[in-house]
């Protein structure tokens, strides 16, 4: 069974302080994703990399990096939180082999900005 | 413009089948189609994937009109632990990501 395991699980930031969270696969997956929910909303891809030290940006990108040093680890990087990055953020990889169009989540990181 | 259309909710009580659809007018010849869900504070899970026809597995059936336009999610005598919100995505781009919607919250009674 995949396994992505995703820390912290919860956390409490000041607005404008940093926060990282990171995600661990050990699947040997080359792809891997974050994703923000918020309440009552479906999931948002925010960056997305498909090999070691590369990262592309997803679909709300904006004040978020995101860090790939290998191939199992890929963390999301808030410089600057705000309230409206208060949110549930879930990470996922998959390896798309056979067209499987099957990606494995973590349990996610909920986030509470103050 | 939305890919899927999926009903917001349904209910359904233990043991009853649920047939969750969903609406992909604008599928192309290249997109497949998934489904995940989602149980409350877990993140989403595979559940099956198809192209067109019939499809089964140990935990679902996927049927696709002959159109394509139609997918109808299975689940046969659904239990409280398949209380979830089911989601239907559409795509031939999976690599750089599936785009999950709202998905359809099904309700599961004793």
């Amino acid at each position: 069974e995949a396994a992505v395991t995703q820390s912290p699980r919860s956390k409490v930031a000041v607005t404008g302080g940093k926060v990282t969270l990171s995600c661990h696969q050990t699947n040997n997956h080359d792809y891997m994703y974050w994703y923000r929910q918020d309440t009552g909303h479906g999931l948002r891809l925010i960056h997305y990399s498909y090999v070691a030290d590369s990262t592309e940006k997803g679909d709300i990108p904006d004040g978020y990096k995101a860090s790939r040093p290998s191939q199992e680890n890929f963390s999301l990087i808030l410089e600057l939180a705000s309230l409206s990055q208060t949110a549930v953020y879930f990470c996922a990889s998959s390896d798309w082999g056979g067209n499987t169009g099957q990606l494995y989540f973590g349990e996610g990181s909920k986030l509470t900005v103050l | 413009l939305a890919k899927t259309t999926q009903p917001p909710s349904m209910e359904a009580y233990e043991g009853q089948e649920v047939n969750v659809s969903c609406s992909h007018t604008n599928i192309a010849t290249s997109e497949y189609i998934y489904w995940y869900r989602q149980v409350p504070h877990q993140g989403p899970q595979f559940i099956i994937q198809g192209y067109k026809d019939y499809v089964v597995n140990e935990v679902a059936s996927l049927f696709i009109s002959a159109d394509r336009k139609l997918s109808t999610l299975s689940l046969p005598w659904v239990s409280l632990r398949d209380a979830a919100v089911y989601y239907c995505i559409v795509t031939d781009n999976y690599a750089q990501g599936l785009t999950f919607g709202l998905g359809t919250r099904v309700s599961v009674f004793p």
